[in-house]
Order: C-alpha cells, then structure tokens, then sequence
C-alpha cells in the first residue's frame, strides 16, 4: 500500500485567485493521478502525471486552468487558477504502484470552497 | 472507452439485512474491476477487485463481488449490514494493463437503519 498526503485538507478561497495543492506519496511512483469530485458526484479524472513529462489531461481539462507539476518521484502539485464557485469540489490526489494489480490509492482529499 | 453503471443512488438497508450495491461495467477488453468506499470526509478506500483471477472476490469488512462476464456485472454483497457500513461506495474499472486510470461509476450511498 501507499501513505498519501495532500495540503491543505481544506481551504476556503475567494473568486479569481489561485491554489496550489500538494500531494506527497511514501514511497516512488511512476504515475500519479489528479481526481476531482464535485460535491455529491462521483469522481472524474482531471489529469495523469509521469514525473519527467508533461501532464497528460482530460477531455474537459486544460493545463492554464489546472497546471501540474511533478518534480519527482513522490511528490506533484495540482494548482486550481482564477477559482470560481464551479470549482468547490474535493480534490484528490492518487497513486498507482505497479505490478499489474491497477489499483489507485488515494489521499484523503483537499476540499475546497471557493466564495 | 470504457465505463460503470451502478444502479441506485441510494440503498436502504436494516442492520443485519443483505447488502446488494449493483455495477455493470463496459469494456472493450478485459477489465479489471474495483470496489471502493468513501466515508464523511475520508478519501477512497479499496474494499476489494477482481484482475481476473478467480471470479468471486473477498474484500475486507466481509464484502465480496463476483465477476460475471455475461452479465458485465460485478454486484458487491455483504450478508449482514452494520452500521458502520454507512458510506459512499464506488465501482470503478480499468484495462488490465496495470497503469491504466480507473474510470468511476457515479456512486451508491448506502444506508443502514436501526
């Protein structure tokens, strides 16, 4: 298993400014996931990240609004830019070890409220 | 592309009665098929998958889920409810491959009455 660790756990943020959340992992990962779930909704995949590339992102998703960084093997940012309302949601930070089982481990989450 | 079907938003139960949560997958290759379970606040937590070794699958909290290929199904059972089985819980698939990202299905609340 993995022990994920996301900052914040929650913020509240006014409209039009920026965060940066960050998510750190035990041990070294190849691949790295950025989860969003939207309050009462299920979770939708905004972008993987390989650490020495470029994010690859969604349908839906575009780096100016969710730029990701992934400076190495344990750790990845994911910034939230000019937040609006429309992006409260939990953000979730993942991880795959490898080995073929395909599982995800999580983080337990940022939530963030935007006013 | 694959995806989940999970049928029912919300499922009422008595404490000590069958648990059921139903999920219906698509997939164009073989899958591989996740439970998972949300609590108030928490992140996800596996309770169980199948990589296509043996079909009926234990997970923890005497949760179990059976793949049926003809039916693109893998329901998650549990014989009797507890409270503490009150949570979120989310059926997710990927290709087999092993670094493929899950695709969700919109959830199933569970809950447990007295």
């Amino acid at each position: 298993s993995a022990v994920i660790s996301q900052k914040p756990s929650r913020d509240i943020c006014q409209r039009g400014t920026s965060l940066t959340i960050q998510c750190q992992v035990d041990s070294q990962v190849t691949m790295m996931f950025w989860y969003r779930q939207q309050p009462g909704q299920s979770l939708t995949l905004i972008a993987t990240a390989n650490q020495g590339s470029e994010a690859t992102y969604e349908s839906g998703f575009v780096i100016d609004k969710f730029p990701i960084s992934r400076p190495n093997l344990t750790f990845s940012t994911l910034t939230v830019s000019n937040m609006s309302p429309e992006d409260s949601s939990i953000y979730l930070c993942s991880v795959n070890l490898g080995g073929g089982s395909g599982e995800l481990f999580f983080g337990e989450g940022s939530r963030l409220t935007v006013l | 592309a694959q995806s989940v079907t999970q049928l029912g938003s919300h499922v009422s139960v008595s404490e000590g009665a069958l648990v059921l949560l139903r999920c219906n997958y698509s997939s164009s290759v073989p899958p591989y098929l996740f439970w998972y379970v949300q609590y108030p606040n928490q992140g996800l937590q596996l309770l169980l998958k199948y990589t296509s070794a043996a079909t009926l699958v234990k997970g923890i909290n005497d949760f179990e889920a059976e793949f049926k290929k003809s039916e693109t199904s893998f329901h998650l059972t549990k014989p009797s409810a507890h409270m503490s089985d009150a949570a979120e819980y989310f059926c997710a698939v990927s290709e087999n491959t092993g670094f493929q990202k899950l695709v969700f299905g919109t959830g199933t609340r569970l809950l447990v009455s007295p």
